[in-house]
């Protein structure tokens, strides 16, 4: 099984400013097949970042997904309103698929 | 549009079952796996499993053997999560999700389930 460490757990941050999330993997991602998702209370999970660095459709590009191997990268380049939440990394390299343990984006 | 609709929240005695469905629209349901996927209140997202639309094979992942049971109705659109000899810590959000890895732009989630477990 790939286990996944997202750090920090929570990232304090005001309105504008840059946040960068990182996913660890504890072996390499193969084909860097590795998504990042945003959740907010009460919704469901919503794709953000597949195959490490394209954005899914309607994503702004504010948001960057980069990294390879064993190490991941979600970028925000301004934060806005919307985007204070829980975002998650999982990979869909191995046939056992995993979830990162989530990072929480708060107003700082 | 394309969505997934899973049914309303369920409160459960220990011991009982629950059905959760999750009905397909806006797609070709055969054209992509139902995967199901647990949250319990306040922490992160577990891969239950999934189940092959075509051939109704269930793949189950450890820790959701045995109780937890994937089926379909393809006449309806319809994916199902049942879960028998309910437990307290069973308490959560099950979701119904499908996409089209390792392509990944097809992503969809169900809004959600929540269950409770409570005597």
């Amino acid at each position: 099984e790939i286990v996944l460490t997202q750090s920090p757990g929570t990232l304090s941050l005001s309105l504008g400013e840059r946040a960068t999330l990182s996913c660890r993997a504890s072996q390499s991602v193969s084909s860097n097949y590795l998504a990042w998702y945003q959740q907010k209370p009460g919704q469901a999970p919503r794709l953000l970042i597949y195959g490490a660095s394209s954005r899914a459709t309607g994503i702004p590009d504010r948001f960057s997904g980069s990294g390879s191997g064993t190490d991941f990268t979600l970028t925000l380049s301004r934060l806005e309103p919307e985007d204070f939440a829980v975002y998650y990394c999982q990979q869909y390299g191995s046939s056992l698929l995993t979830f990162g343990g989530g990072t929480k984006v708060e107003i700082k | 549009q394309v969505q997934l609709v899973q049914s309303g929240s369920e409160l459960k005695k220990p011991g009982a079952s629950v059905k959760v469905s999750c009905k397909a629209s806006g797609y070709t349901f055969t054209n992509y796996n139902m995967n199901w996927v647990r949250q319990a209140p306040g922490q992160g997202l577990e891969w239950m499993g999934w189940i092959n639309v075509n051939t109704g094979n269930p793949t189950y992942v450890k820790g959701f053997t045995g109780r937890f049971v994937f089926s379909l109705d393809t006449s309806v659109s319809t994916a199902y999560l049942q879960i028998s000899s309910l437990k307290a810590e069973d308490t959560a959000v099950y979701y119904c999700w499908t996409h089209d890895r390792p392509r990944g732009a097809f992503d969809i989630w169900g809004q959600g389930t929540m269950v409770t477990v409570s005597s």
